[in-house]
């Protein structure tokens, strides 16, 4: 077990591009998270998958961004037409599905730069 | 959502222990509560988490409150390493919840040698 992997550890694009990352959580977990962290906040939640299933959405997560987990396994976010106000940390994390105790481990995260 | 307030940093010497507190006075008897940290240049990691009793792990202890309005985290020995952001975490165990993680802004631990 290799723990969350996220690719690519850095992105810089230039406003108005789509970029897309990549999550692959850990094999035998079922839920997956996502969330967005800008300098010196704590991580904000996007969306939530239960197996291939998006079962939760922030209101953070504008028409811009789409989520996907097509076979339950990794996952990926695309944000289209990129601004400024995207820079920011993108990490995932993956959980078993209970109990709700249960800890969330994180990947490294994704660094997005919009110039 | 229930909220939690901690110190925004601390400071403490290497091979001392370290308390880090946390305020929740408005948990409600279904939240357990968690703490989460982050090395620099890192996603978050778990540390420990606790309902009602204290608790120990490998990483630290979790001293919780009776009423509950309030925790500490104690990391026995500290060691450059354990600088990080430590976030304190309320979270439901309503049946359906998405179980997200709400991080407030943490308290930054600086380990002085």
């Amino acid at each position: 077990d290799t723990g969350v992997s996220q690719n690519p550890r850095h992105k810089i694009t230039k406003r108005g591009q789509n970029v897309t990352f990549r999550c692959d959580p850990i094999s035998e977990h079922n839920r997956l998270y996502w969330y967005r962290q800008t300098l010196g906040q704590g991580p904000e939640f996007l969306t939530y998958f239960q197996n291939e299933a998006q079962l939760e959405k922030s209101r953070l997560l504008s028409d811009r961004f789409s989520a996907e987990r097509p076979k339950g396994s990794f996952s990926t976010l695309e944000i289209q037409r990129t601004e400024q106000g995207d820079s920011a940390m993108y990490l995932c994390a993956s959980s078993h599905i209970d109990p709700p105790s249960y800890e969330q481990y994180f990947g490294p995260g994704t660094r997005l730069t919009v110039t | 959502d229930a909220k939690t307030t901690q110190p925004n940093s601390m400071e403490s010497n290497e091979e001392e222990p370290v308390h880090l507190p946390c305020n929740h006075s408005t948990i409600s008897g279904t939240d357990y509560i968690h703490w989460y940290r982050q090395l620099p240049s890192q996603g978050p990691e778990y540390v420990i988490h606790g309902l009602t009793s204290n608790v120990n792990n490998r990483m630290a202890s979790l001293a919780i409150a009776e009423d509950r309005k309030s925790s500490t985290l104690i990391l026995h020995r500290a060691t450059l390493r354990d600088a990080a952001v430590y976030y304190c975490i309320l979270r439901p165990i309503r049946g359906g919840a998405t179980n997200k993680l709400i991080f407030g802004t943490g308290t930054l631990l600086a380990v002085q040698p």
